[in-house]
């Protein structure tokens, strides 16, 4: 079954700290890669995506996928109270020809001032 | 403008109930999907259509029928509904169904409650 998989936290960081959110999958012919944001009570908002090995930045998010250990991280630099919330990675998994967009569980960031 | 839209944000029924959900989105995307969040905000997919044809049919039970009339429209009917079936319903598209096909656009979503 394909899984991705993350640590529900929460994770809880200081206000101006530097947020690690970490998932793994377990589908090798996984080839696309999201992070999504979640207020509660709201739906899911894309932050990122990523395809390639290596670190992608956005402001101050960068993503990082590392396709030999299976592995995709979200940094969130200068972090503040707004960001947090929970935060989505997801997959686009291979499957019969097409592709299945397939989610972790969420890891609850709480960023205190 | 929305770019997903779904419709009722909000349904409450009972048990043995049949509820629609619609969905539409105006960001000329060939997919779209509906997921259900359940209470530990967990996100699985349910269908996904692609220009009209389904291409995903997870294990749901078949009470569930999702119907696209056209590429922008995507509804989900419900029959003989359970308390099971309480949660949140989300709508999405994407633009393209290959390896680089982007991210997924979320609808607000709608909150099942079935009492």
């Amino acid at each position: 079954q394909k899984e991705v998989e993350q640590n529900s936290g929460p994770l809880s960081v200081p206000e101006g700290a530097i947020a690690s959110l970490n998932c793994t999958y377990s589908d090798r012919g996984s080839q696309s890669f999201f992070w999504y944001r979640q207020y509660s009570g709201k739906s899911p908002e894309l932050i990122m995506s990523i395809y390639s090995n290596g670190d992608k930045e956005d402001g101050r998010f960068t993503a990082q996928l590392n396709k030999a250990s299976q592995y995709v991280s979200l940094l969130i630099r200068d972090s503040q109270p707004s960001d947090s919330a929970t935060y989505l990675c997801a997959a686009r998994t291979p499957s019969g020809g097409s592709y299945i967009p397939t989610f972790g569980r969420g890891t609850s960031l709480i960023v205190h001032p | 403008d929305t770019a997903v839209s779904q419709t009722p944000k909000y349904l409450v029924t009972q048990m043995g109930n049949d509820k629609s959900i619609k969905c539409e989105q105006n960001l000329g995307h060939d997919t779209m999907y509906w997921y259900k969040q359940d209470s530990k905000k967990f996100l699985k997919i349910m269908f996904s259509y692609n220009n009209k044809e389904l291409i995903i049919n997870e294990t749901v039970p078949n009470r569930f029928s999702p119907k696209s009339p056209d590429k922008a429209h995507l509804n989900l009917h419900i029959n003989s509904l359970e308390l099971g079936d309480s949660a949140v319903y989300f709508c999405a598209s994407s633009q393209a169904l290959g390896v680089r096909g982007g991210g997924y656009t979320f609808g607000s979503g709608t909150r099942l409650t079935v009492v």
